[in-house]
């Protein structure tokens, strides 16, 4: 099975913009998905596919897809957007999910 | 409302087994195949297993594959994991989550709140 890597902790200051990466070679293939993990809570999702935002998910979220990088913008960070998030997508063979490494995101 | 709630985790010995089950509700159970992913404690999230609506097509990770089996009733609108032959490497908060799928992607869209299952002796 493939693997997605993600940059471990990014930060970004109150109300400016932060991207996150998930990168691998099943992605030039699959679109991720994308997920926020809030500590001892269960996941969210927030985005899937080419850039769609389940119900409920507000607008500063965003995704986009280039080549092997899968990427999850948050534009206009608010302090509730502190939080783990995770890509997912199939492996290589396409029978298989895998998650990202996982990365998480400090609102200062 | 989409509801989904796992239970059967608990502490167990090293070789030992034990089933999960995860009780849904609040949508049409039977037209949506499931996963399990499971959470090692401060780590990310792994996942490990998926079976289709009809139970026809089952995936399993590799670290799980042989030791692991998914299973579903819906009629009871429920999913199981089967785990026997369990390691402390087992040792991880387990959810089920609900597979979506339409023209635009694939996700979980739903999950449980999840279970401890803690292998140890």
């Amino acid at each position: 099975s493939s693997e997605l890597t993600q940059d471990p902790a990014v930060s970004v200051a109150l109300g400016q913009t932060v991207r996150i990466t998930c990168q691998g070679d099943s992605l030039r293939t699959y679109y991720a998905s994308w997920y926020q993990q809030k500590p001892g809570q269960a996941p969210v999702l927030v985005i899937y596919g080419q850039n769609n935002r389940p119900s409920g998910i507000p607008d500063r979220f965003s995704g986009s897809s280039s080549g092997n990088t899968a990427s999850l913008t948050i534009t206009g960070a608010q302090a509730e957007d502190e939080a783990d998030y995770y890509c997912n997508s199939r492996d290589s063979s396409g029978n298989h999910r895998v998650f990202g490494t996982g990365t998480k995101v400090t609102v200062l | 409302e989409v509801q989904l709630v796992e239970s059967g985790g608990g502490l167990v010995q090293p070789g030992g087994s034990l089933r999960l089950s995860c009780a849904a509700s609040g949508f049409t159970f039977y037209t949506y195949s499931m996963n399990w992913v499971r959470q090692a404690p401060g780590k990310g999230l792994e996942w490990i297993s998926y079976i289709t609506s009809g139970g026809v097509i089952i995936h399993y990770a590799d670290s799980v594959k042989g030791r692991f089996t998914i299973s579903r009733d819906n009629a009871k609108k429920s999913l199981f994991l089967h785990m026997n032959s369990l390691r402390a490497e087992d040792t991880a908060v387990y959810y089920c989550a609900r597979h979506y799928s339409d023209s635009s992607g694939e996700a979980f869209d739903y999950w449980g709140q999840g279970i401890l299952v803690a292998v140890s002796s």
